[in-house]
């Protein structure tokens, strides 16, 4: 089936570090995907995983725990402009995404 | 990288007409396209998979008499929405893949079409 879960909304400061959790539970997996996605604007492509670890890019990470059905983004050195919703999705056998609801990021000044 | 265009941007239109929304492949061929329909505060829904030469595959609740897809080239697709009606109004965008990085490869969005039907 298809189940894949993030929190609805987070709210963090400026120049801060924010982590959003997501977790998922599928019986064919082809890797986990994050997206940035600015009001009114269609989504953003940030970061893919595969395999178990840490994947690094600028101020922005993603971890992949593919035992665990668990991965996160890390957004450090928070600036006003991150203030997006972001969408986890991962890719099934079919290799079609699944999409999580995404998890709306207000940054504060 | 790879480039999604998609016109138009916005599009105001009168109930019971329709409105032809284009989705292009800049730099790639798509043998397959996707078109999601986003409604405020929620999360993207597929509509169907559009695919070069065959018919679209539409996703479950999804009207393919209403919701007209032509994939005409390896990098042109269009959504026709027919007899618009004011719950059609939504933010529509299309997406594709580039494949020569491979079937994981990430999904490439238009800049999406926002449809307001009055």
């Amino acid at each position: 089936g298809q189940n894949i879960d993030q929190p609805t909304e987070m709210t963090a400061t400026e120049g801060a570090i924010v982590q959003i959790n997501c977790t998922y539970q599928t019986s064919g997996f082809n890797g986990l995907f994050w997206y940035q996605q600015h009001a009114g604007e269609a989504p953003t492509f940030l970061s893919y995983n595969v395999l178990d670890g840490l994947e690094e890019k600028g101020r922005f990470s993603s971890f992949l725990s593919r035992s665990k059905g668990y991965s996160y983004l890390l957004l450090k050195e928070l600036q006003m402009k991150d203030s997006a919703s972001y969408l986890c999705a991962y890719m099934d056998s079919n290799y079609q995404l699944i999409w999580g609801a995404g998890t709306k990021l207000i940054i504060k000044p | 990288g790879a480039v999604v265009s998609q016109h138009p941007s916005r599009v105001i239109c009168k109930s019971g007409t329709s409105v032809k929304i284009e989705c292009r492949s800049l730099d790639f061929q798509a043998t397959t396209m996707f078109w999601y329909r986003q409604f405020p505060k929620q999360s993207l829904m597929l509509m169907a998979t559009s695919n070069e030469g065959s018919k679209a595959t539409y996703e479950q609740g999804v009207e393919k008499d209403k919701f007209l897809i032509n994939h005409a080239s390896l990098t042109l697709s269009t959504l026709t929405v027919t007899s618009a009606h004011p719950e059609d109004s939504s933010f529509y965008i299309c997406s594709a893949r580039d494949l020569r990085t491979g079937d994981n490869s990430p999904l490439h969005f238009g800049n999406g079409t926002r449809l307001t039907v009055t």
